[in-house]
């Protein structure tokens, strides 16, 4: 069956770029989809079609997709940022998530 | 403003059922498929079902197929999860999502199921 890994935990300091990966069979063919899920709250969308942001995220984040693996990118990365992250994709008619990394700022 | 707000959930005993629903507003409830996606505690994300605009198509995860139905009634904009023969393991929080990139979340609807 389809799986997405994600590595369970990224740190970064402040004001320094963060990068999370997601691998997994063709997926830069498959549109990932990134969400962040801060304590307590439901998850919010940050990314789809691998590479594009919706209104209102901040344009520090970005996606890209090559291969086997995409990414989430966070530039310049604040305390604010500090979440979970799951990475998402399509499987014939199954959604699959990522297993979760966690963005610890420091 | 986009709203989806699930309700429904609750404590119920291994084998028994519950149904949960999800209303929607702020936006054409059915020109988009619909989601159901659950969380354990602690744990990730897992997605559940999906229904067309319509409810002319429906898609399960194995873990619930043949237990759990997707429905919608869009002259009411609501979602609904029909859950039988619910399993200690299904004990979760519950969300519904809008479209296929789960572009909206509900606050989601916490489900526990005791042995």
């Amino acid at each position: 069956s389809f799986e997405l890994t994600q590595p369970p935990s990224v740190s970064v300091s402040p004001g320094q770029t963060a990068s999370i990966t997601c691998s997994g069979d063709k997926l830069g063919d498959k549109n990932a989809c990134w969400y962040q899920q801060k304590p307590g709250q439901s998850p919010v969308l940050v990314i789809y079609e691998n590479t594009k942001r919706p209104s209102g995220i901040p344009e520090r984040f970005s996606g890209s997709a090559s291969g086997d693996t995409a990414s989430l990118t966070i530039s310049g990365a604040q305390a604010m940022d500090e979440a979970d992250y799951y990475c998402q994709a399509w499987d014939s008619s199954t959604l699959v998530f990522g297993g979760g990394s966690k963005l610890t700022v420091l | 403003e986009v709203q989806l707000v699930e309700s429904g959930g609750g404590l119920v005993q291994a084998g028994g059922s519950l149904r949960l629903s999800c209303a929607a507003s702020g936006f054409t409830f059915n020109d988009y498929w619909m989601h159901w996606v659950r969380q354990a505690p602690g744990k990730g994300l897992v997605w559940v079902s999906r229904i067309k605009h319509d409810g002319s198509s429906t898609t399960y995860a194995d873990s619930v197929k043949g237990r759990f139905t997707i429905s919608r009634d869009n002259a009411k904009n609501t979602l609904y999860l029909q859950m039988n023969s619910l399993r200690v393991e299904d004990t979760a929080v519950y969300y519904c999502g809008k479209d296929d990139y789960l572009s909206r979340w509900g606050q989601g609807t916490l489900v526990t199921v005791s042995s």
